[in-house]
């Protein structure tokens, strides 16, 4: 079975700090994915990457950028968190261009105060 | 870009019942509509998916309908059990000179009554 493993399950910060999200998969992928999900907005895409070095923005990609050094890693960063950045994090991997099917870890919950 | 609509956002349905989540999207070019069920504490998961050369896929008590014309796609979960409760995505391919991504409806919460 795929595995994606989300670094940290809860994470709070506070304003203004720099936050870095780790997700981690282990089936080879090329495919990753950012999106984060907030109650009556379903899942919106931040930031995807179909190679190493490689990243692409999503629809919100204000506020953040990735970094992929390695195929089984992507990170979500943060430069400056904010309240608005409040949310649930979701990390997907998938084998396909298509995105057929898409694995997605079990999120981090990031509080901003 | 592509945009999904879904609805309804909550459903209720007594055990046992039917339950259709409807969805439409904007993009003629999207050609895979996957569906996922996110469980409470957990992230979505595949549970069925169709393409644009197929009209209607059925996995056991799950269904997936597609109308390419009018651009609209559905699921449909017969004889519903508690199980089921869950919030539930839609999902379509958007795809740019960069790549494919999903771009995913605003979710329907299902709650099944025993």
């Amino acid at each position: 079975d795929v595995k994606v493993t989300q670094s940290s399950r809860y994470l709070v910060k506070r304003t203004g700090e720099k936050v870095f999200l780790e997700c981690v998969q282990d089936m080879d992928h090329e495919n990753m994915f950012w999106y984060r999900q907030d109650p009556g907005l379903g899942l919106r895409l931040i930031y995807f990457s179909y190679d190493v070095k490689m990243k692409e923005k999503g629809d919100i990609p204000e506020g953040y950028s990735v970094s992929r050094e390695k195929k089984e890693r992507f990170s979500l960063i943060l430069e400056s968190a904010s309240t608005n950045q409040t949310s649930m994090y979701l990390c997907a991997s998938s084998v396909s261009p298509d995105n057929s099917p898409l694995h997605f870890g079990n999120g981090t919950r990031l509080t901003v105060t | 870009g592509e945009n999904v609509e879904q609805h309804p956002s909550t459903l209720s349905v007594q055990e046992g019942d039917s339950a259709v989540i409807k969805c439409t999207y904007s993009d003629s070019a999207s050609n895979y509509f996957p569906w996922y069920k996110q469980e409470l504490g957990k992230g979505p998961q595949l549970i069925i998916d169709i393409r644009s050369n197929v009209g209607e896929k059925k996995d056991q008590r799950i269904a997936v309908t597609l109308n390419k014309t009018a651009k609209h796609f559905s699921l449909h979960i017969t004889e519903t059990q508690p199980e089921d409760s869950a919030v539930y995505f839609c999902a379509a391919t958007s795809s740019n000179q960069a790549g494919t991504a999903l771009i995913f409806g605003k979710g329907t919460t299902l709650s099944v009554s025993s």
